[in-house]
């Protein structure tokens, strides 16, 4: 299964861009990049996902490597809403059921 | 937004009774979930599902079981809770066969085995 690695912990000032790096050196081809966040007492929520292009939403925007081998999770302007633990996770097929798998995530803090 | 709910919310028992997690999603989708995750740790998926009548284990093993016989309900049991078993419990759904098909979760159970 391919595995992703991301700092344990990042901490970020209200209002400035936060970047949330994700290393995945063993993507294949076909496997799509998500991000998911989890807030305190809350199960994960979806943040946005690529293949290849760099994508943009209204929460995020995602940088993707031109090798696939590396992402990023832009915020903007982050708030301390956005005090979450981030998840990068590789779409992966286990018996043809297309499950994702999460790892410890990074955890943001935003400094007020 | 995201039609997944679980209850109970908050969940206390004791050792050895019988307890049903529940969830249910208005959304139609096909696949889902049920993940385990200790405070600070990983999600582990203990169980999955394709559709009605289909469940499958996950890569954690899990003394629960789980049932789908309607689409949008997967409820969850330990026919004799443990103090082990204290955990939260997240149920999530998507879209059968889409790779960039987003996970809808709900907000959990928060169990504890006394």
């Amino acid at each position: 299964d391919a595995k992703t690695t991301q700092p344990n912990s990042m901490e970020s000032n209200e209002e400035e861009p936060v970047h949330l790096p994700c290393n995945h050196s063993t993507i294949s081809g076909t496997d799509y990049i998500h991000w998911y966040r989890q807030l305190p007492s809350q199960g994960p929520e979806y943040v946005i996902h690529g293949l290849t292009s760099n994508v943009n939403n209204r929460m995020a925007s995602l940088a993707i490597a031109e090798d696939r081998k590396s992402s990023t999770l832009i915020l903007h302007r982050a708030t301390l809403r956005d005090a979450a633990v981030y998840y990068c996770i590789l779409s992966a097929t286990m018996g043809g059921a297309n499950n994702l798998f999460f790892g410890t995530g990074t955890r943001l803090t935003v400094i007020p | 937004e995201a039609d997944i709910y679980q209850t109970p919310r908050y969940l206390v028992i004791g050792t050895g009774k019988k307890i049903t997690l529940e969830c249910s999603q208005t959304m139609g989708h096909d696949k889902m979930y049920w993940y385990q995750q200790d405070p600070g740790m990983e999600l582990h998926l203990i169980h999955y599902s394709y559709g009605v009548n289909s469940t499958e284990k996950g890569d954690l093993s899990s003394e629960s079981t789980v049932s789908r016989i309607r689409t949008e309900h997967f409820p969850l049991t330990l026919e004799s809770a443990r103090p082990s078993h204290t955990s939260q419990y997240l149920c999530a759904s998507t879209l059968q066969g889409a790779k960039g098909e987003k996970l809808f979760f709900g907000s959990g159970t928060q169990l504890s085995v006394l």
